[in-house]
């Protein structure tokens, strides 16, 4: 099993819908969980930390299920800027990306 | 701050010309990475350093070497460039709270 996974889609969702996607990790002692965004072409920046807790900021929420080993990434009212790709990351030493999802919000 | 600095930003080589990409980082940052990414594909790691003097090996080590002999540089090498070596290459630095914060990236056709 790879250290990370994510559906890499792409989702296509219309403006003003809610989305959701998922990334599992094999490594059952992680503590800290990532989700980055990364518009084309350009370095890749932090959106949110995911704790055991969950963690939210205005149309987003990231949550974690320690016993399934997935964090998720939930957006609603999406919109066109949302357009991305974006990746979690669990870290260790090494910090291994998830190949990402590509989110397309349509008109 | 400055953050995380990458240079060049474009470049042009042909296949066996060797070079050297520099990353700089002003935020007294222990850990350091170098990934590449390849079009339509995630970040693959390369290189990364736990701290000064010291290196180790990501994903996709070979065909690079990496050094760190200031805490605020890390240094990638390409000695003989091959095709498949074409790719933007991105530096990172880990923040205390695992936050990483990324260069803007390094453009590289190797011809």
């Amino acid at each position: 099993r790879k250290e990370v996974e994510q559906d890499p889609g792409p989702f296509n969702v219309p403006e003003g819908a809610t989305v959701a996607f998922n990334c599992t990790y094999s490594n059952s002692a992680s503590q800290s969980f990532f989700w980055y965004r990364q518009d084309c072409r350009k370095e890749p920046k932090l959106l949110m930390s995911v704790y055991s807790s969950g963690n939210e900021d205005g149309r987003f929420t990231a949550q974690l299920n320690r016993a399934s080993q997935y964090i998720s990434l939930l957006i609603r009212d999406s919109k066109l800027s949302d357009s991305a790709t974006y990746l979690c990351v669990v870290p260790d030493d090494k910090i291994i990306f998830g190949k990402g999802t590509r989110l397309h919000i349509l008109p | 701050n400055a953050g995380v600095t990458q240079t060049p930003k474009f470049r042009v080589l042909k296949t066996g010309q060797s070079m050297t990409l520099l990353c700089a980082q002003d935020m007294n940052h222990e850990y350091m990475y170098w990934y590449r990414q390849d079009p339509g594909m995630g970040l693959r790691l390369i290189h990364y350093s736990v701290g000064e003097g010291t290196t180790a090996k990501g994903e996709v080590p070979d065909g690079y070497n990496v050094s760190r002999l200031k805490k605020q540089n890390f240094l990638l090498g390409l000695e003989s460039a091959a095709p498949s070596q074409t790719s933007v290459y991105f530096c990172a630095s880990l923040g205390d709270n695992y936050e990483q914060y990324f260069g803007p990236g390094t453009r590289l056709t190797v011809t």
